[in-house]
């Protein structure tokens, strides 16, 4: 158990409204991640963090925005959401070890419906 | 451009009967190796198993093993002895653009049939 919790666990929304989702880790992960999936498109990268103010895009950026004023939160914001956002959003982080590449463990997911 | 390649969206087994899961990778950098991840259908990802680029052994963990064929770009997940609780999407995953960001494939639905 990597101690990763998220906030809310479902939600269904209006075209335009804007939406935040929250990520949780208990353990001082510095490298945090938000990623959606979709059918057929398995898990993509939105926006990754790799400290407290330091967050970078990923491949599926666009309408998102992200914020980490501290190393436990990591937020996830849809300005305006659209239909499209309409997704289940995963929050991660990553664990590294020594010689291998860093393992990336998986909160429980957020189910957002927009309509 | 990154890409993982899943080529079976759907696959079925029959109980205890050993299985292949397909996964192969083209990806600017392969230093970093690959993983797989199992989501069952309560929705949580569940990591399996990792097998490092410079490996000279097959990745194992218990019932779960890496065919990995490194000339030809190809990490194939096979499970032995299948059961009914390995009925879920497998997805692998390569690390990219530096060692913490994944690309993941499109993703494996198994179903293990009694």
């Amino acid at each position: 158990d990597a101690g990763i919790t998220q906030s809310p666990r479902h939600k269904v929304t209006e075209t335009g409204t804007p939406v935040t989702l929250r990520c949780h880790q208990t353990e001082n992960h510095r490298y945090m991640y938000w990623y959606r999936q979709d059918p057929g498109h398995g898990l993509r990268l939105i926006h990754y963090s790799y400290g407290v103010k330091d967050t970078d895009k990923g491949e599926v950026s666009d309408g998102y925005s992200v914020s980490r004023s501290k190393t436990e939160d990591f937020l996830l914001t849809l300005e305006s959401a659209t239909s499209s956002q309409t997704s289940v959003y995963f929050c991660a982080i990553s664990v590294s070890s020594s010689g291998r590449a860093a393992e990336q463990f998986f909160g429980p997911g957020t189910r957002l419906t927009v309509l | 451009a990154q890409k993982i390649t899943q080529t079976q969206p759907g696959m079925f087994v029959q109980e205890k009967e050993a299985v292949t899961l397909d996964c192969t990778y083209d990806t600017s950098d392969q230093s970093y190796g690959l993983f797989w991840y199992k989501q069952p259908s309560s929705g949580e990802m569940i990591f399996l198993i990792y097998q490092g680029s410079y490996d000279e052994q097959n990745a194992t963990e218990g019932r779960y093993s890496l065919n990995f064929q490194k000339a030809r770009k190809s990490a194939n997940l096979v499970i032995s002895a299948s059961q009914l609780g390995d009925s879920a999407m497998y997805f692998c995953a390569v690390p990219f653009s530096g060692y913490n960001k994944l690309i993941f494939g499109a993703g494996t639905r198994l179903a293990v049939h009694p």
